[in-house]
């Protein structure tokens, strides 16, 4: 079965710029969407084919890809920018990776 | 706007059914995935079953012999069966629409607890 690979944790310091990074085979030939979950809360799409923002998802929030991996960048995190991220592709169902913990120092 | 709430029993025993539904409102159910996703307390989401408008389903590998997914008996509901469940199966389950063609999902559930435990 697919599997995507992240990170778990990510620290940035406050106007820095955080990447999050997920890896799979032939990522490049799939499109790669992004969540973000707060604690207690359900997960919200910020990226969606690879680097389309939804409406009301800031600007700071980005994504790309290259060669076998995909990257989440946010742009200047702020301090309610802390939470989970999480990958996810489609490859007969759905895919996603382990996700990564995002912390703003 | 798009909304969806699952509804089913916080309480299941071991060995039993846990049965789950999903209400649709602010749009029609046509045109669109409906799948359910979980994650067990403290770790990530793993995604359980599909289920397209015309009724065309598929089930993750790792509990597709215990998954059922259905369309509901109203127009605009969808709903989750797992047998045999163990300790192992207490998690948020959430419902959510899928768009076709990539597979993202823009609107999600609120989640309900379910936990198993005689």
């Amino acid at each position: 079965s697919y599997e995507l690979t992240q990170p778990l944790s990510v620290s940035v310091a406050l106007g820095q710029t955080a990447r999050i990074t997920c890896g799979g085979n032939n990522i490049g030939g799939k499109h790669v969407h992004w969540y973000q979950q707060k604690p207690g809360q359900a997960p919200v799409l910020v990226i969606y084919r690879d680097s389309y923002r939804p409406s009301g998802i800031p600007e700071r929030f980005s994504g790309s890809k290259s060669g076998n991996t995909a990257t989440l960048t946010i742009s200047r995190p702020r301090a309610g920018d802390e939470a989970d991220y999480y990958c996810q592709v489609w490859d007969s169902g759905t895919v996603f990776g382990g996700g990564t913990k995002l912390t703003v120092l | 706007q798009v909304h969806l709430q699952e509804s089913g029993p916080g309480l299941v025993k071991p060995s039993e059914t846990l049965s789950l539904t999903c209400t649709v409102s602010g749009g029609s159910i046509s045109s669109y995935y409906w799948s359910w996703i979980r994650q067990p307390p403290g770790k990530g989401l793993e995604w359980i079953a599909y289920i397209y408008y015309s009724g065309t389903t598929n089930y993750n590998p790792s509990l597709k012999s215990r998954v059922t997914i259905s369309l509901g008996t109203s127009t605009n509901q969808f709903s989750l069966k797992l047998s045999s469940v163990t300790a192992a199966d207490t998690a948020v389950y959430y419902c959510a629409r899928g768009q076709p063609s990539s597979g993202y999902y823009p609107y999600w559930g609120q989640g309900t607890l379910v936990t198993v435990s005689a």
